[in-house]
């Protein structure tokens, strides 16, 4: 079976820094994504992690750790505009199908 | 960049009719075509991969006679709901895999929000 899990809710100030994990058991792993998605929307692309370490992309970044089945999305520089959620999704070895953990709600206040 | 258009955006249908889903892909061939239910405040669970020109593989827990899924070309795939019940009301979504195209390679749909009353 499959287990990804996140924190339901979360919330920070505008201009800080917010990490958000997500811990996954799979049967088989090829790569870790993270998905933005506001409500009643399709998920965005945020990054891809296959590797283990730390993928950095403007204000957002992706650290992966394959042997503690963990990955975490660092946000820099909060904006309003990032209150959102946020998905983990595990991409399987067998049927490359995106198997999405539980989600995470960040709300950002001025 | 990829494009999936997802068809009607939002539908209220009445209990017991069925309501058909449409997901093409515009710019690009999509062998595969997963299918998603997102009820609010939670995230997107997986209900069926469908490839081009075979049968769906349902995940566990999904009834395959009530959500019929059809991918009869590489562009577009549908799901029908059959006899929808007021429990069936969600946003449902597509995603396309493109060979190839690695991370980048699903594209989402614009999703289907769905009402039985």
């Amino acid at each position: 079976g499959q287990n990804i899990d996140q924190p339901t809710e979360m919330t920070a100030t505008e201009g800080a820094i917010v990490q958000i994990n997500c811990t996954y058991q799979t049967s088989g792993f090829n790569g870790l994504f993270w998905y933005q998605q506001h409500a009643g929307e399709a998920p965005t692309f945020l990054s891809y992690n296959v590797l283990d370490g730390l993928e950095e992309k403007g204000r957002f970044s992706s650290f992966l750790s394959r042997s503690k089945g963990y990955s975490y999305l660092l946000l820099k520089e909060l904006q309003m505009k990032d209150s959102a959620s946020y998905l983990c999704a595990v991409r399987d070895r067998g049927t490359d199908k995106l198997i999405f953990g539980t989600g995470t709600r960040l709300q950002v206040f001025p | 960049g990829a494009v999936v258009s997802q068809h009607p955006s939002r539908v209220i249908c009445k209990s017991g009719t069925s309501v058909k889903i449409e997901c093409r892909s515009l710019d690009f061939q999509a062998t595969t075509m997963f299918w998603y239910r997102q009820f609010p405040k939670q995230s997107l669970m997986l209900m069926a991969t469908s490839n081009e020109g075979s049968k769906a593989t349902y995940e566990q827990g999904v009834e395959k006679d009530k959500f019929l899924i059809n991918h009869a070309s590489l562009t577009l795939s549908t799901l029908t709901v059959t006899s929808a019940h007021p429990e069936d009301s969600s946003f449902y979504i597509c995603s396309a895999r493109e060979p190839g195209q690695g991370r980048y390679g699903y594209t989402f749909g614009s999703g289907t929000r769905l009402t039985v009353v």
